[in-house]
């Protein structure tokens, strides 16, 4: 079926560098999508999501970008921290339910002092 | 406001026992789901709702039973369980479909079947 998925499973940036993680998906009918990071022995939680008539929307260090040609999402984090060592995950909304989210396999960064 | 609230946090299980995983949410949410994260693997969907009184499956749902007789609790049951269940199980309710309504999860029951 289909799923949506990243391109690397884990990613080491130093403090203070800008951080990109990616995520292919193959499902052209999603209209709705979603980046989580999940801490270790935590729950996933909501970082920033966009809809499919957008191209890019910013949070506060967090941008996501959304190419629907060529089916990629990205998020790009600003001057990444130490705290922001987690997996991160991309999800697309595949039916009207907005429960019904299909996940990647996540993306590990880690962030070196 | 708690949240998403799943108990047990950890459960060990014989093969063939049965039990119930607990999901309850305080934040008026019409939408919840049942996730299960296995290591490597992203989360993987296998049931869901729209609202007290409906459900329907996710992408793997076998030997999974749920229910949801109010707004605030969607149990999970596991009917006989079985090694392959082995895992972590995440909750997860939302507002409303589309945009500004993401799923809020809970911190997930870790299963050992045995």
């Amino acid at each position: 079926g289909e799923s949506v998925g990243l391109h690397l499973p884990t990613l080491s940036v130093q403090e203070g560098d800008n951080s990109i993680i990616n995520c292919a998906y193959s499902n052209s009918a999603s209209d709705y999508f979603i980046w989580y990071k999940q801490e270790s022995g935590k729950g996933p939680q909501f970082i920033i999501d966009i809809r499919s008539n957008m191209d890019k929307r910013q949070g506060q260090r967090v941008t996501v970008l959304l190419n629907k040609t060529v089916k990629h999402l990205s998020l790009q984090i600003a001057a990444t921290q130490p705290g922001d060592s987690a997996v991160y995950f991309c999800a697309e909304n595949i039916r009207q339910a907005g429960t019904a989210l299909i996940f990647g396999k996540g993306t590990t960064l880690s962030v070196s002092s | 406001n708690a949240g998403v609230t799943q108990t047990p946090k950890f459960q060990v299980l014989k093969t063939g026992q049965s039990m119930t995983l607990q999901c309850a949410q305080d934040m008026n949410h019409e939408y919840m789901s049942w996730y299960r994260q296995d290591p490597g693997m992203g989360l993987r969907l296998i049931h869901y709702s729209v609202g007290a009184g409906i459900t329907d499956q996710g992408e793997v749902p076998n030997g999974y039973n749920v229910s949801r007789s109010t707004t605030e609790d969607f149990p999970l049951r596991l009917l006989s369980a079985a090694p392959s269940q082995t895992s972590v199980y995440f909750c997860a309710s939302s507002h409303g479909t589309g945009h500004n309504s993401p799923l809020h999860f809970g911190n997930g029951t870790r299963l050992t079947v045995t």
